[in-house]
This record gives C-alpha cells, sequence and structure tokens, in this order.
C-alpha cells in the first residue's frame, strides 16, 4: 500500500522553530510537497522538493532524503499564524514520468502558543 | 494563482439524494482533479477530471458513485450519486496550471451532510 506518516500534532512557542516530518512508503515518487490548512480553509501550496536537500522560501523551509524515503517541513520565527494542519504529499511518478497526482500525508496541527 | 470557485459552499441532503457540485477557474489549467476531506482528516483523491472525456479514478472510487464532467479547460462537476451518511466530507476540486506545474490550487470546498 502507499503510505505517508507524519506526527499528529506539534505545539511550539511564538519565535521558536519546529520541525514536522514526513516518511512515505508510495509505489511511485516524483517529489515531495507540503501544503497549509487553516481551519475551514483550502490547502495552500508552501514548497517542493524534487531532489534530496534544502529548499528555502522565506521563514520555511523543506527537505527531502528520496534514499531515506524522508522529509521535513521547517519552520522558523514562528508566529500565531502559522497554527495551521500542515500536510505533506507525494507526486505520483512513473517510468513514463511525472504525474500531478497527490498522495497526502496523514497531517499535522500545529498550535503555536504565545 | 488561480482563483477557483466551488458551488454550493455547504449543503444538508437527504439520504439517497444525489447532489452536484461545480468548480469554476478563472484561467485555462492544464489539469482538474477532485478530493475529498473529511473534517479533521487527510485529502484522498477521487479522480482527475479529464477534458472531454471519462474521468480517471482512483481506487475505491467509482463513476456511478461519483460522475464527473470537465466539458472546458475551466469547468468542472462532480455528482455524489445515491447518497449516504458515510458521503459526508468536505469536497474540493484543485488545478494545475501550465505555468505552475509543480504547485496544486485548491478551491474552498463544498461541505456536504448528509441526513
Amino acid at each position: 500500500g502507499q503510505s505517508l506518516e507524519q506526527p499528529s500534532e506539534v505545539t511550539a512557542v511564538e519565535g521558536a522553530i519546529v520541525q514536522i516530518n514526513c516518511t512515505y512508503q508510495t509505489s511511485g515518487f516524483y517529489g515531495l510537497s507540503w501544503y497549509q490548512q487553516h481551519d475551514g480553509g483550502a490547502p495552500t501550496f508552501l514548497s517542493y522538493n524534487a531532489l534530496d536537500g534544502l529548499e528555502e522560501t522565506g521563514r520555511f523551509s523543506s527537505f527531502l532524503s528520496r534514499s531515506d524515503s524522508y522529509g521535513y517541513l521547517l519552520l522558523q520565527e514562528l508566529q500565531m499564524k502559522d497554527s495551521a494542519s500542515y500536510f505533506c504529499a507525494v507526486r505520483d511518478g512513473r517510468a513514463g514520468g511525472a504525474t500531478n497526482k497527490l498522495i497526502f500525508g496523514t497531517g499535522t496541527l500545529l498550535a503555536v502558543q504565545p | 494563482s488561480a482563483v477557483i470557485s466551488q458551488k454550493p459552499s455547504r449543503d444538508i441532503c437527504q439520504r439517497g439524494t444525489s447532489l452536484t457540485i461545480q468548480c469554476q477557474v478563472d484561467s485555462q489549467v492544464t489539469m482538474m482533479f477532485w478530493y475529498r476531506q473529511q473534517p479533521g482528516q487527510s485529502l484522498t483523491l477521487i479522480a482527475t477530471a479529464n477534458q472531454g472525456s471519462e474521468a480517471t479514478y482512483e481506487s475505491g472510487f467509482v463513476i456511478d458513485k461519483f460522475p464527473i464532467s470537465r466539458p472546458n479547460l475551466t469547468f468542472s462537476t462532480l455528482t455524489v450519486s445515491n447518497m449516504s451518511p458515510e458521503d459526508s466530507s468536505i469536497y474540493l476540486c484543485s488545478v494545475v496550471r501550465r505555468d505552475s506545474y509543480n504547485e496544486q490550487f485548491f478551491g474552498p470546498g463544498t461541505r456536504l451532510t448528509v441526513l
């Protein structure tokens, strides 16, 4: 089967750094994405890693290790508005190339406290 | 980004009935998808909506239950047929744009409650 595992909940304080891990086991893999979803809102794209290493976008960074089937999202200088659910998602791929199908992880609820 | 609207935003339906959800995008996109998300849970892909042809369904989802249309590049519908309380969920459409191939844009969702 296909699975993407994340911690269910993470709590941190404003200004801190938090890391949300994602381990995946999928039949196809072309890249790892991260999405943020506020309560009652639509998921919004944060980052995408196709290759091993770290991608930085402002306060958010994302890391991928394809050999370990592992990635993480790093959030720095946490703000109250970062309280949301965070999902990793594998972009499905086959021998013929990438698809745009996403397989979502279990999701991590981040609570930022003052 | 892409501006995506869904109608209705929410509905309460009786079991055995059907509901059609519309997804409209403000610009031409390459791909459109339909997802289901139960409150507090992750997103599950239902199908890829193909323009002018039958949708491609994921394992566990069938056309008789979730018929999908995509008559053009900017519009798609998902019908939830013969509903039961287990169909209560949030249904989201998403799109991929030509100029942003690694990113999916999601609609605001349709919150469906089946009594």
